[in-house]
């Protein structure tokens, strides 16, 4: 089974600090993401990424940035954190083409006080 | 209007009821699709892929009308377990589209 590793399953960071949250997948998957999910709202894409070093905007790109060095880590960084940016946050990755779905991981839930 | 579109629910059905969901999407060149199963503060799970030609797991059938661009999803027999959110998944132009979920909660 692919497994899709957050490095921490809860979180909890002061406003204006730089957080660093890391994914790794272990299945050499091309493909790799960074959602938030907030009730009501539902999943929000923030940032992908299609091999390394390189990395698309999503639907809600602002106030976050990624890194992608190595093929299996794709990194999400608040770069100040804010309350607003308390939810959680769900990795996923997918070896690509178009029958393939996205496996997650089990989340990390961010509150930023 | 949202590129997928469900119903949020809650859905309360009994045990051993059939109960179905749909979603519409927008994008008519969509290439595939799933179903995924969210439970309470999890992430979610792919539960099935959808195929025009409908396909069938276990207690769970799964149908794409593409003329209408909708997706559904069947659960027959329905158990406690089968208690969560249900997120409905078309492809886009690169990536997937997840609807916000319908909530299906059976009771004893």
């Amino acid at each position: 089974d692919v497994k899709v590793t957050q490095s921490s399953r809860y979180l909890v960071k002061r406003t204006g600090e730089k957080v660093f949250l890391e994914c790794v997948q272990d299945m050499d998957h091309e493909n790799m993401f960074w959602y938030r999910q907030d009730p009501g709202l539902g999943l929000r894409l923030i940032y992908f990424s299609y091999d390394v070093k390189m990395k698309e905007k999503g639907d809600i790109p602002e106030g976050y940035s990624v890194s992608r060095e190595k093929k299996e880590r794709f990194s999400l960084i608040l770069e100040s954190a804010s309350t607003n940016q308390t939810s959680m946050y769900l990795c996923a990755s997918t070896p690509g083409g178009y029958g393939y779905g996205y496996t997650f991981g089990s989340g990390t839930r961010l509150t930023v006080v | 209007r949202k590129e997928v579109e469900q119903d949020p629910g809650p859905f309360n059905v009994p045990e051993g009821a059939t109960v179905a969901f749909n979603c519409t999407y927008s994008n008519s060149a969509s290439q595939s699709f799933f179903w995924y199963r969210q439970d309470c503060r999890k992430e979610p799970k792919l539960l099935m892929s959808v195929y025009s030609s409908g396909n069938e797991d276990g207690r769970f059938t799964a149908q794409l009308n593409r003329a209408s661009q909708y997706i559904s999803l069947l659960i027959r027999d329905s158990k406690l377990s089968d208690s969560a959110t249900y997120l409905c998944v078309a492809r886009g132009t690169d990536k997937l589209i997840f609807g916000t979920g319908t909530r299906l909660q059976v009771f004893p």
